[in-house]
């Protein structure tokens, strides 16, 4: 099975709000992480990302959180904006030499 | 410039028909991939090349045969198309596989098969 799964599947939040994403992955191994965002008809698009050797990482108007001892990650969105609507993926690489493997994704609706 | 283009975006055909997809990166990356996302948005690895060789294949029906002919192109031919096989493609690069570099996604090939 999967390794990565989302406790979310569907996320609804008022416009300027924030918005959290979560992310739990199995495998300890996995050491780089990425959020992708897909909106509809096009692909996913990257987001950002952590190594294993951080929990935290900032960028404009997200934050991604890892937390190795429970395996779980999240995306937080600030001021969630009609634009931030789309699926949103977690992946992660578990080893060197491998691709991606993507979590289920959950739907971020945003409310205006 | 679109970085990873795949052609055609829409590709509607019937059962046993033979098709193909293209996807050109314009990145200079030496690895290319095949996702397949489902009805339920689920994506999942098919292949990975590295420099043209193949290095993943993820138990794809052998009617599905990725040919690289170059780093920069790695096209998905499928034989003896099946209702199941409907789904959205995506091809991708990166610049290294495994490495902590984010791959780049082209914009899907929505098959459908009738």
């Amino acid at each position: 099975g999967e390794s990565v799964g989302l406790h979310l599947p569907t996320l609804s939040v008022q416009e300027g709000d924030n918005s959290i994403i979560n992310c739990a992955y199995s495998n300890s191994a996995s050491d780089y992480f990425i959020w992708y965002k897909q909106e509809s008809g096009k692909g996913p698009q990257f987001i950002i990302d952590i190594r294993s050797n951080m929990d935290k990482r900032q960028g404009q108007r997200v934050t991604v959180l890892l937390n190795k001892t429970v395996k779980h990650l999240s995306l937080q969105i600030a001021a969630t904006q009609p634009g931030d609507s789309a699926v949103y993926f977690c992946a992660e690489i578990i080893s060197g030499n491998t691709p991606l493997v993507f979590g289920k994704g959950t739907r971020l609706s945003v409310i205006a | 410039d679109t970085a990873v283009s795949q052609t055609p975006k829409y590709l509607v055909t019937q059962m046993g028909n033979d098709k193909s997809i293209k996807c050109e990166q314009n990145l200079g990356h030496d690895t290319m991939y095949w996702y397949k996302q489902d009805s339920k948005k689920f994506l999942k690895i098919m292949f990975s090349y590295n420099n043209k060789e193949l290095i993943i294949n993820e138990t794809v029906p052998n009617r599905f045969s990725p040919k690289s002919p170059d780093k920069a192109h790695l096209n998905l031919h499928i034989n003896s198309l099946e209702l199941g096989d409907s789904a959205v493609y995506f091809c991708a690069s990166s610049q290294d596989p495994g490495e902590d570099t984010e791959a780049f996604f082209g914009q899907g090939t929505r098959l459908t098969v009738v």
